[in-house]
């Protein structure tokens, strides 16, 4: 399985505070993606990235940036926590391949009150 | 419009029977691949099944199967002889254009799969 590692596990934060959540992966895979799990709506996709300092927006990108400074790290960053940034956050590598898979990380639990 | 639809928030099947969860999926690319993932309640997701868009046949692994219907723009999961261990949300997704491309990946909302003793 890919060695993909997210910090932290869980995270309770209040309203306006920023949060940083970390992606490392020791695969050296190019591309990376954060997601969000939320109930009813599946998982979401609200950044991904084509290698060190190249990254686009997905679907539900408002109110967070990411960064890639070295291939293993995709840092996702809250910028001002709100109530509805409440969700399961998921980084994802995806595998060189035929098919070219995700394997997902073991995701980060927030909480913000 | 959605990428990936599944219809079926929650499904119940008794064990050793089998059951099919549905996707379907809208595209107008030619080269895309459909993925199917099972997260247990514990949360990791785990990959299950893949089928590329040139692939003729269906794609099978073990007790999964995936019944891909192209002209209807389908890509159902099939389980057979389910155990207990099904009991998990299951996800489909697309990943349109060619792989190794950095093309997005996109999922369905899920379906939650209880196996009844």
């Amino acid at each position: 399985d890919a060695g993909i590692t997210q910090s932290p596990r869980h995270k309770v934060t209040e309203t306006g505070t920023p949060v940083t959540l970390r992606c490392h992966q020791t695969e050296n895979h190019r591309y990376m993606y954060w997601y969000r799990q939320d109930p009813g709506h599946g998982l979401r996709l609200i950044h991904y990235s084509y290698g060190v300092k190249d990254t686009d927006k997905g679907e539900v990108s408002d109110g967070y940036s990411v960064s890639r400074s070295k291939t293993e790290d995709f840092l996702l960053t809250l910028e001002s926590a709100t109530s509805s940034q409440t969700s399961v956050y998921f980084c994802a590598i995806s595998e060189p391949g035929p098919y070219e898979k995700l394997f997902f990380g073991s995701g980060t639990q927030l909480s913000v009150l | 419009a959605q990428k990936i639809t599944q219809t079926q928030p929650g499904m119940f099947v008794q064990e050793k029977e089998a059951v099919t969860l549905d996707c379907t999926y809208d595209t107008s690319d030619q080269s895309y691949g459909l993925f199917w993932y099972k997260q247990p309640s514990s949360g990791e997701m785990i990959f299950l099944i893949y089928q590329g868009s040139y692939d003729e046949q269906n794609a099978t692994e073990g007790r999964y199967s995936l019944n891909f219907q192209k002209a209807r723009k389908s890509a159902n999961l099939v389980i057979s002889a389910s155990q207990l261990g099904d009991s998990a949300m299951y996800f489909c997704a697309m990943r349109e254009g060619l792989a190794n491309t950095g093309n997005q990946f996109y999922f369905g909302t899920g379906t939650s799969l209880t196996v009844i003793p």
